[in-house]
């Protein structure tokens, strides 16, 4: 079945550094990927999205490229601050119609 | 606010007692979907709704669970018998039909604790 892999949290990083949060997928066909995003005490929000092979998904300074020879949707910031503090999670959905997430990955930006 | 609403956002209950949660999606969305949220882990899937039709269900979801959805509507989550392993953060969403592979929106989510 469909599934998604996110590189492993926490992540700490200092603010104004760059940051990279890796994921690659599983899938049959031609999924959409989404960056969701959930700040402390809140629900999940879109943060991103891509619907097809190179599109580039991008939001807030975040980018992510849809990369189908590599099977991977890789979230960049150049420049986080700390109200980028948040766990993030990659998505994908495909013929099915249902999201399937990664496990999810900790970002915490110190001033 | 014409977003994802879910009621109750807390819930604790004793263990092996029902408890029901509802959701109300954002008008006009045809699909509703239910997850499930352990810590440190990603959303779950456990079902989802077209208009009034279940569609699939995840094997997660034990005989003690069911969802409904009657007008096509709101939705409703039951959980009998609740055992602490239930306790969790239970995810609705809901997305338009008219485009595939389009993104869910969101509740906030109702905690649930087992004690």
């Amino acid at each position: 079945g469909d599934s998604v892999t996110q590189m492993e949290g926490p992540v700490t990083l200092s603010e104004e550094a760059f940051l990279t949060i890796n994921c690659t997928y599983t899938a049959t066909g031609y999924p959409s990927l989404f960056w969701y995003v959930q700040y402390p005490g809140e629900g999940l929000q879109l943060l991103l999205k891509a619907t097809k092979a190179d599109d580039k998904g991008s939001n807030k300074g975040f980018e992510a490229t849809y990369r189908k020879e590599t099977t991977s949707f890789h979230l960049e910031k150049g420049s986080v601050q700390v109200s980028d503090s948040a766990v993030y999670f990659c998505a994908l959905m495909g013929g099915a119609q249902k999201l399937v997430f990664g496990q999810g990955t900790r970002l915490t930006i110190n001033p | 606010d014409t977003g994802v609403s879910q009621d109750p956002r807390h819930k604790i209950t004793k263990r092996g007692q029902n408890v029901t949660f509802r959701c109300d999606p954002i008008s006009e969305h045809n699909r509703l979907y239910w997850y499930r949220q352990t810590l440190g882990q990603g959303p779950e899937f456990l079902t989802y709704f077209q208009n009034e039709a279940q569609l699939e269900k995840s094997r997660l979801l034990s005989d003690r669970f069911s969802a409904e959805r009657p007008k096509g509507s709101f939705s409703t989550l039951e959980i009998q018998r609740t055992e602490q392993g239930d306790s969790a953060m239970y995810l609705c969403a809901s997305s338009p039909e008219r485009q595939r592979n389009t993104e869910a929106f969101f509740g906030q989510g109702t905690r649930l604790t087992v004690v």
